[in-house]
């Protein structure tokens, strides 16, 4: 049992198109975490989400905006992607908002062309 | 300053050596500490957390924690080629982990 999904592991597409990832987790977790990775391996926090609820949002472009339709999903979708939105994005999640006992997903590598 | 710095390396050691992977933070009010171990295409994987001042053994691992220094270290003894792979510090913060850039270990047979 994969205890944190992303869906597609993949992504190539053109500047200008819009996309979405998809994150699940079947942990019983409260908060889950976006972060990107660039090509320097820098894995740095994009947003948090308690319960649904958006915790952190770290000075991302309005052009990315995470959903999380209940506490086990939470999705990222990006308008108008540019050539520097390239890395790989991990979705994780722990047990609540002070754990830092982080699970992560498998990683989605998004290419922009 | 760097919230949390580490050497990016590689760090090469020896099978069956002890390995030293250092990290310095920047925040006194830090309280919880952790060590991710990420392999090349793999997603990062908790491998070690310290809460206190000290040493934390698990297995052929130790992690120290100083405080007063704002330093924390990982120790990776008998290391085995499978121990090469990149080595994140993590610090807990207010409702957050921030990630040091870390340190890529290569266990050479």
């Amino acid at each position: 049992d994969t205890a944190v999904s992303q869906t597609p592991k993949y992504l190539v597409t053109q500047m200008g198109n819009d996309k979405s990832i998809k994150c699940e987790q079947n942990l019983g977790h409260d908060t889950m975490y976006w972060y990107k990775q660039d090509s320097k391996k820098f894995l740095k926090i994009m947003f948090s989400y308690n319960n649904k609820e958006l915790i952190i949002n770290e000075t991302v472009p309005n052009r990315f905006s995470p959903k999380s339709p209940d506490k086990a999903h939470l999705n990222l979708h990006i308008n108008s992607l540019e050539l520097g939105d390239s890395a790989v994005y991990f979705c994780a999640s722990t047990l609540g908002l002070d754990s830092g006992e982080q699970y992560f997903g498998p990683g989605t590598r998004l290419t922009v062309t | 300053q760097k919230e949390v710095e580490q050497n990016s390396g590689p760090l090469s050691v020896p099978e069956g050596a002890i390995a030293s992977l250092n990290c310095t933070y920047s925040d006194r009010g830090s309280q919880s500490f952790f060590w991710y171990r990420q392999y090349s295409g793999k997603s990062p994987e908790l491998i070690m957390f310290i809460y206190s001042n000290g040493d934390k053994e698990d297995g052929r691992f130790t992690a120290q924690l100083n405080k007063a220094s704002q330093y924390v270290s990982l120790l990776i003894r008998d290391s085995q080629p499978s121990d090469s792979a990149t080595y994140l510090c993590a610090v807990g913060g207010y409702q957050k982990v921030t990630f040091g850039i870390g340190t890529k270990l290569q266990v050479i047979p």
